[in-house]
């Protein structure tokens, strides 16, 4: 069973800072999902990728398959950009069984 | 397009009561899931489908059942409500299984008493 690991657990930055989330993961997998849940409680996919790195808007994602690690960057960061941050991965195994998720991080973006 | 739906939004279940948590997609879907989130944890799997007719146990089924009788519904059935069974609902789909963007519903909120 894969262990999804994120970090930092809660964070809170000022508007503009350059944020960093951490994700780690203990299986090999197939492919790496982020994403975000507003304080309301929706989920919304930012990013799936297997390599590399993929960049949308002010949101930056990047992996390392070598090294079962995952960052998701915001750039000039924005109250608006305050919610859970959560990374999921796709087995590779075969079996149709969803997403293993991590625990999320919590980003407070004050003005 | 709605995209997947979710009803009801929120419900406070008895203990020993039943119920079935709705949820509906609109974009032609394969697959199906059923998650839950409790506080502090990550979302867990409950079942998914593959397909009409075809439904698999995820990582914690107990206490659940599923049907999938077409491609747009997957209803989740609760048979003997339980306080462990305290918790948010997501219900999420994706055209296929690997390497796809899974849509997430807006969440049911259960609380059971």
């Amino acid at each position: 069973k894969n262990e999804v690991e994120q970090s930092p657990q809660n964070l809170t930055a000022q508007e503009g800072e350059f944020i960093t989330i951490n994700c780690s993961y203990s299986v090999g997998i197939s492919a790496l999902h982020w994403l975000q849940q507003h304080p309301g409680g929706g989920i919304v996919s930012l990013f799936m990728l297997s390599s590399g790195k993929k960049k949308h808007g002010r949101l930056i994602a990047t992996i390392n398959i070598q090294e079962k690690h995952s960052s998701l960057h915001i750039t000039a960061s924005h109250p608006r950009d305050s919610a859970v941050y959560i990374c999921a991965v796709e087995g590779s195994g075969g079996g149709a069984d969803g997403l293993t998720f991590g625990k999320g991080t919590h980003l407070i973006i004050q003005p | 397009n709605a995209g997947v739906t979710q009803t009801p939004k929120f419900r406070i279940l008895k203990i020993g009561q039943s119920m079935t948590l709705q949820c509906t997609q609109d974009m032609n879907h394969n697959y199906m899931y059923w998650y839950r989130q409790d506080p502090g944890m990550g979302l867990k799997l409950i079942y998914y489908s593959v397909g009409a007719g075809i439904t698999d146990k995820g990582e914690v089924p107990n206490g659940y059942n599923v049907s999938r009788s077409t491609t747009e519904d997957f209803p989740l059935r609760l048979e003997l409500a339980a306080p462990s069974q305290t918790s948010v609902y997501f219900c999420a789909s994706s055209k296929d299984r690997e390497l796809d963007t899974q849509y997430f519903g807006p969440g049911t909120r259960l609380t059971v008493l």
